[in-house]
């Protein structure tokens, strides 16, 4: 979708296990965000990019980090992931042409 | 007390009706608002965007922002079954190329079904 795209799709995975979640893009956007979406909570931004090596944290960070070696790609990592973890897991970038989010397909994650 | 706090509903309507879906916000910073459209196991697609306060119309949708009350709102003119979906506001205060620009604050979704 607009040259977005998220993987995988689906994981299971088991508590205190390592997991990375990629987020890929094709159009050269500068700022990039992952989120998490739980019943009840809406989104909430886990952590952002603003650049290349840029990154900052958002408002559910802890147990998450993230890297942007190049422009296209963001990688969200869960060092020892918990059951708390489960969610939906959402890539974006922004369009600084109208302040619009393209979002990618989500990751649908499991922590058992 | 949630920054953004929207009604999560179930909504539920006939076809034809007119929809009104609300935020409020508790943060004056805010200047961007935006409504995006989430279809089920899709993410969520940008829907309406204002700047500041002031009514802004595409189609059958009218977005409303009202900052001294620190209130906005979405209405769906003669709603249809494929406007079924859950609608997100979203919010920000970020500057214009800074860091922070872009980071959205969400509201936690309303469900919206129009039935025929």
């Amino acid at each position: 979708d607009a040259g977005i795209t998220q993987s995988p799709r689906h994981k299971v995975t088991e508590t205190g296990t390592p997991v990375t979640l990629r987020c890929h893009q094709t159009e050269n956007h500068r700022y990039m965000y992952w989120y998490r979406q739980d019943p009840g909570h809406g989104l909430r931004l886990i952590h952002y990019s603003y650049g290349v090596k840029d990154t900052d944290k958002g408002e559910v960070s802890d147990g998450y980090s993230v890297s942007r070696s190049k422009t296209e790609d963001f990688l969200l990592t869960l060092e020892s992931a918990t059951s708390s973890q489960t969610s939906v897991y959402f890539c974006a970038i922004l369009r600084e042409k109208d302040y619009g989010y393209t979002f990618g397909s989500g990751t649908r994650l499991t922590v058992v | 007390q949630k920054e953004v706090e929207q009604d999560p509903g179930p909504l539920s309507v006939p076809e034809g009706a007119i929809v009104s879906l609300n935020c409020t916000y508790s943060n004056s910073a805010f200047q961007y608002f935006m409504w995006y459209r989430q279809y089920s196991r899709k993410g969520p697609e940008l829907l309406m965007y204002t700047y500041s306060s002031g009514n802004k119309e595409d189609g059958r949708f009218t977005a409303q922002v009202d900052k001294s009350s620190k209130y906005i709102s979405l209405f769906i003119r003669d709603s249809q079954p494929s406007d079924s979906a859950t609608y997100l506001c979203a919010m920000s205060a970020g500057v214009a190329g800074g860091t922070s620009y872009g980071k959205l604050t969400f509201g936690q979704g309303t469900i919206l079904t129009v039935h025929p």
